[in-house]
C-alpha cells in the first residue's frame, strides 16, 4: 500500500502562535489530499480537500483563514493553524488518494499530528 | 441523518471468536466501500476495499457489501488481541474528486 507521512507527530505551542503540519505522499503523486480533525473517541471530521495547484475546498464551518492549506507539489500538502487557541487542540490527520489513473479509489492516511495549545 | 451509520460499540469478544462489524449507508451513489483500522493515537490504516456489491476476502478478514440493502459488513475470523482497535467503514463516489464519507467507528476489544 501507499505510504503517507506527517510531520511533526506531536507539537505543543502557546496560544496565539501558528503551527505548520506537513503531509507527504512518499511513493506516489497525490493530486488530492484531505485534512481531518479527530477528537478523542470520535470519528474523523473532514476539514478540507487539498488540490495540487489550486485552492483548497473547505467543509462547512471550517474557517479557511484559520486553517491555511497549501498543496504546492504533488507530494506535499501543509496545514497551518494560525493564531492557535486551546480549543484547536486535537489530532490532525491527513490522507492522500491513490491516483485515479492507477485505478485507486481508497485513501491512505498519515500517522497523525497531535496538537496541544497551552 | 448521517450518510454512513455505524454502531459505536464498544464490542468485546474472547480471543478466537468471529467478529462481525456492520455499517449502513444512505447514499445510493456510493460505489466504493472501505474498512479502516485505527489503533489508539494513530492514523487509520486501510484494511479492505471493495467495489459495488459482493464479497472480498483477505486472510482472516472478509468484507461484504449489499447495495440492495445498503449494508456493509466486515468479518474477522479467529480474532486476536492485536485486532483490538477502532474500525471505520467508509463509502465513496465513483468520481475522480470523490471524497470518502466515514462512519463514526466501532471500538473492538479482543480479550486473551
Amino acid at each position: 500500500g501507499a505510504v503517507v507521512s506527517q510531520h511533526p507527530s506531536r507539537v505543543i505551542c502557546k496560544s496565539g502562535t501558528s503551527v505548520k503540519i506537513e503531509c507527504r505522499s512518499l511513493d506516489f503523486q497525490a493530486t488530492t489530499m484531505f485534512w481531518y480533525r479527530q477528537f478523542p473517541k470520535q470519528s474523523l471530521m473532514l476539514m478540507a480537500t487539498s488540490n495540487e495547484g489550486s485552492k483548497a475546498t473547505y467543509e462547512q464551518g471550517v474557517e479557511k483563514d484559520k486553517f491555511l492549506i497549501n498543496h504546492a507539489s504533488l507530494t506535499l500538502s501543509t496545514l497551518t493553524v494560525t493564531s492557535a487557541h486551546p480549543e484547536d487542540s486535537s489530532f490532525y490527520i491527513c490522507s492522500a488518494r491513490d491516483p485515479w489513473e492507477r485505478g485507486g479509489r481508497e485513501q491512505y492516511f498519515g500517522p497523525g499530528t497531535r496538537l496541544t495549545v497551552t | 441523518q448521517k450518510e454512513v451509520e455505524q454502531d459505536p460499540g464498544p464490542l468485546s469478544v474472547p480471543e478466537g471468536a468471529i467478529v462481525s462489524l456492520n455499517c449502513t449507508y444512505s447514499n445510493s451513489a456510493f460505489q466504493y466501500f472501505m474498512w479502516y483500522r485505527q489503533y489508539s493515537r494513530k492514523g487509520p490504516e486501510l484494511l479492505m476495499y471493495t467495489y459495488s456489491s459482493g464479497n472480498k476476502e483477505d486472510g482472516r478478514f472478509t468484507a461484504q457489501v449489499d447495495k440492495s440493502s445498503k449494508y456493509i459488513s466486515l468479518f474477522i475470523r479467529d480474532s486476536q488481541p492485536s485486532d483490538s482497535a477502532t474500525y471505520l467503514c467508509a463509502g465513496s463516489y465513483n468520481t475522480n474528486a470523490g471524497k470518502s464519507t466515514f462512519g463514526d467507528g466501532t471500538t473492538l476489544t479482543v480479550k486473551p
